[in-house]
C-alpha cells in the first residue's frame, strides 16, 4: 500500500528558528512535492523535486528551501521561521512528473510559529 | 499560468441529498481534472478524475462532468452520507505541468 509519512503532526517553533520538516515515501516515486495549505487559499506548491538532488521552485518558494539527498526523502527547510509561515504543510509524491499522475499525500504537519 | 476557482467554499446538506461542487479554469489547454478528498486529520486523496476527451465520468455515487467550452467542471455526489463530510479540492493540469488546485470546499453532511 502506498505510504507517505511526515515526521511530525504538530510543531511549535519560535520566530527566527530554523525548522526542518521531513517527508518519506515508500513507493519508489521519482517526484516529491511540498505544499502549503491555508484556509481560503487551497493548496499552494512551494517546491518540488523530480530526482535526487534536483529541485524546482513552485508558486511560493520565498522563505523556504528543500533538500533531497535520497530518493525516498524530501525535506522542507524554513531558514528563519516567521509568524506568516504558520500553516499546514503537506508532502506528496507521484510516480512521474506527468500532470496526470496521481499525487499521494502525507497526513500533514501543522506548524505554528510564535 | 493556470488559475482554478472553486465554489462554494462551504456546503451543508442533509443525509441523502445531492451535493454539487463547481470549478472553473482559465487555461483552455488544460486537459486533466482530478478531484481530491481530504478527511479530517488526513492528507488529500484522489477520488475521481476526468480527461478533456470525456464529458462525464461516474464511480458509484460520485460523478464528474466537464464543459470544455465554458471551461468548468463539477463534482456531483448523490445520496450523501455522513462519511462524505470532508474538504474537496478540484485541480487542473496539462501535459507535464504541475497540478493547480482550487481553494477547497468544506462539505458537511448532517444525519
Amino acid at each position: 500500500d502506498v505510504k507517505v509519512t511526515q515526521s511530525s503532526r504538530y510543531l511549535v517553533k519560535r520566530t527566527g528558528e530554523k525548522v526542518f520538516l521531513e517527508c518519506v515515501q515508500d513507493m519508489d516515486h521519482e517526484n516529491m512535492f511540498w505544499y502549503r495549505q491555508d484556509p481560503g487559499l487551497g493548496l499552494r506548491l512551494i517546491y518540488f523535486s523530480y530526482d535526487v538532488k534536483m529541485k524546482e521552485k513552485g508558486d511560493i518558494p520565498e522563505g523556504y528551501s528543500v533538500s533531497r539527498e535520497k530518493k525516498e526523502r524530501f525535506s522542507l527547510i524554513l531558514e528563519s521561521a516567521s509568524t506568516n509561515q504558520t500553516s499546514m504543510y503537506l508532502c506528496a509524491s507521484s510516480l512521474t512528473l506527468a500532470g496526470t499522475d496521481t499525487q499521494y499525500f502525507g497526513p500533514g504537519t501543522r506548524l505554528t510559529v510564535l | 499560468g493556470e488559475n482554478v476557482e472553486q465554489h462554494p467554499s462551504t456546503l451543508s446538506v442533509q443525509e441523502g441529498d445531492s451535493a454539487v461542487i463547481k470549478c472553473t479554469y482559465s487555461d483552455s489547454a488544460s486537459n486533466y481534472f482530478p478531484w481530491y478528498k481530504q478527511e479530517l486529520g488526513k492528507g488529500p486523496q484522489l477520488i475521481i478524475d476526468i480527461r478533456s476527451n470525456v464529458g462525464e465520468k461516474k464511480d458509484q455515487r460520485i460523478a464528474v462532468t466537464l464543459n470544455k467550452t465554458a471551461k468548468h467542471f463539477s463534482l456531483h455526489i448523490t445520496e450523501t452520507q455522513p462519511e462524505d463530510s470532508a474538504v474537496y479540492f478540484c485541480a487542473a493540469s496539462k501535459g507535464f505541468q504541475k497540478l493547480v488546485f482550487g481553494t477547497g470546499t468544506r462539505l458537511l453532511v448532517s444525519p
